[in-house]
């Protein structure tokens, strides 16, 4: 079972920003929260990763708060190709990722 | 170029048919996986390896088998026994430290025909 809960869909138009907020109610002390990417027919790819407060990189930012049962991935002013599906996961290193069913955003024009 | 490279990208098997998946990496990757998507859901894990000549069972390894001779080499055969094998299937390798985490091959779709 994954370990964590995000909404199914979302829809937004090109411009805006879009958070994607996912719930960690059995998250370890140890921890890391990573988002992927998912477009159709290929692989996940990594987007961004923390531990708490706020991280920033080249394409998302990540909230997380104090108490980390949730974080949140901000993509800033969202294009028809940020169409894909988002998954967030909470992993130890040694431990296997467990992948949810993820957020399958919709960017419309 | 670094990466996970699998192959073919599409494959058709006939019912009763063994095929072997293959997934090859440069990124000396320790830990290997084999995963399963259907369409719309999520990536279900199939078999991991951790190192050479060592494999564990994922959540859904029932018809399916892999072997690990060498680091760079993690094949997934998918047999007869596996009833419903249509699906899309990912390979990925795990590092510490290298990219955060995993890094996934681009899929083979196998098709029963």
């Amino acid at each position: 079972l994954a370990k964590t809960t995000q909404p199914i869909s979302m829809d937004s138009y090109e411009g805006q920003e879009v958070n994607i907020t996912c719930s960690h109610n059995n998250i370890a002390t140890n921890d890391y929260i990573t988002w992927y990417q998912q477009f159709p027919s290929q692989g996940p790819r990594f987007i961004i990763q923390g531990y708490k407060t706020k991280v920033t990189n080249e394409v998302a930012s990540l909230f997380i708060p104090a108490d980390r049962k949730s974080s949140t991935l901000s993509l800033p002013r969202v294009s028809l190709s940020d169409t894909a599906v988002y998954y967030c996961l909470q992993y130890n290193y040694g431990q296997n990722f467990v992948f949810g069913p993820g957020t399958r955003l919709s960017v419309l024009p | 170029d670094g990466g996970i490279t699998q192959s073919p990208k599409y494959l058709f098997r006939k019912e009763g048919q063994n095929v072997t998946l293959s997934c090859e990496q440069n990124l000396n990757h320790d830990a290997m996986y084999w995963y399963r998507q259907d369409p719309g859901q999520g990536l279900r894990l199939i078999y991991y390896s951790q190192i050479v000549n060592d494999f564990q069972k994922g959540d859904i390894a029932e018809g399916y088998s892999v072997s690990r001779e060498k680091k760079e080499s993690f094949p997934l055969t998918v047999t007869s026994a596996q009833k419903n094998p249509t699906a899309f299937y990912l390979c990925a390798g795990y590092s510490p430290g290298v990219n955060y985490g995993y890094t996934f091959g681009s899929g083979t779709r196998l098709t029963v025909v």
